[in-house]
């Protein structure tokens, strides 16, 4: 069965620390896409990345970096000198071949002022 | 160009009542998606779409019923409401970019569901 954690329910960090979320995904396919999305305040669902399983290559933009690691099954998120613009909640899911895209449960990010 | 809408965007229903939110997309997607977003819960799949004429069920399917007769459009039925379906439900639509392979979710603004 498919199945993404986020065992970070909610983390607080101060204006321009780095912080890291977790994403550790379950799935017998050897095909598949991990995803983050962000939810901010205003409650609409963002878009950030998509990476297949075939591409281990860690990505970078700008502020934001992603590391993702088969051997573990992580697929880790962090944003660097964070902002009061990056409190949301983010959420990280899985695509596989049955086309069911699975959602783990998010993290809630306060960036304190 | 409107992307994903949903409506309505709130309702309120009583117990027992039935009730149909639509889904429109207007970017010729295949593949269409509900889900339903509760605290703490993340956000879970009711049912899905693969294509015109298609449906299946997701991690939380029952009490919900959805049809996609035209490609553009995807409902979600409540037949006989209850106070546990009280939820933002969202929907969703994406392409398909190979075999077994979609792109992105676009999300619409969610509609907003209390049962009394």
């Amino acid at each position: 069965a498919q199945k993404v954690t986020q065992a970070q329910t909610e983390i607080s960090v101060v204006e321009k620390e780095d912080v890291t979320l977790d994403c550790v995904y379950e799935t017998r396919d050897t095909t598949y896409y991990l995803f983050w999305y962000k939810q901010p305040p205003s409650g609409e669902l963002v878009f950030l990345i998509r990476r297949n399983s075939f591409d281990e290559q860690n990505e970078i933009s700008g502020r934001y970096s992603w590391n993702f690691q088969k051997s573990t099954s992580s697929f880790n998120f962090t944003i660097t000198a964070s902002q009061v613009v990056d409190s949301a909640v983010y959420f990280c899911a899985l695509d596989t071949r049955d086309d069911k895209i699975i959602f783990g449960k998010g993290t809630r990010l306060h960036i304190l002022p | 160009n409107a992307g994903v809408t949903q409506t309505p965007k709130f309702r309120v229903l009583k117990t027992g009542q039935s009730m149909t939110l639509l889904c429109a997309q207007d970017m010729n997607h295949e593949y269409m998606y509900w889900y339903r977003q509760d605290p703490g819960m993340g956000l879970r799949l009711i049912h899905y779409s693969v294509g015109e004429g298609t449906t299946a069920k997701g991690e939380v399917p029952d009490g919900y019923n959805v049809s996609r007769l035209k490609k553009q459009n995807f409902l979600l039925g409540l037949e006989s409401a209850a106070p546990s379906q009280t939820s933002v439900y969202f929907c969703a639509s994406s392409y398909s970019i190979a075999e077994d392979s979609t792109g992105e979710l676009f999300f619409g603004e969610g509609s907003r569901l209390t049962v009394l």
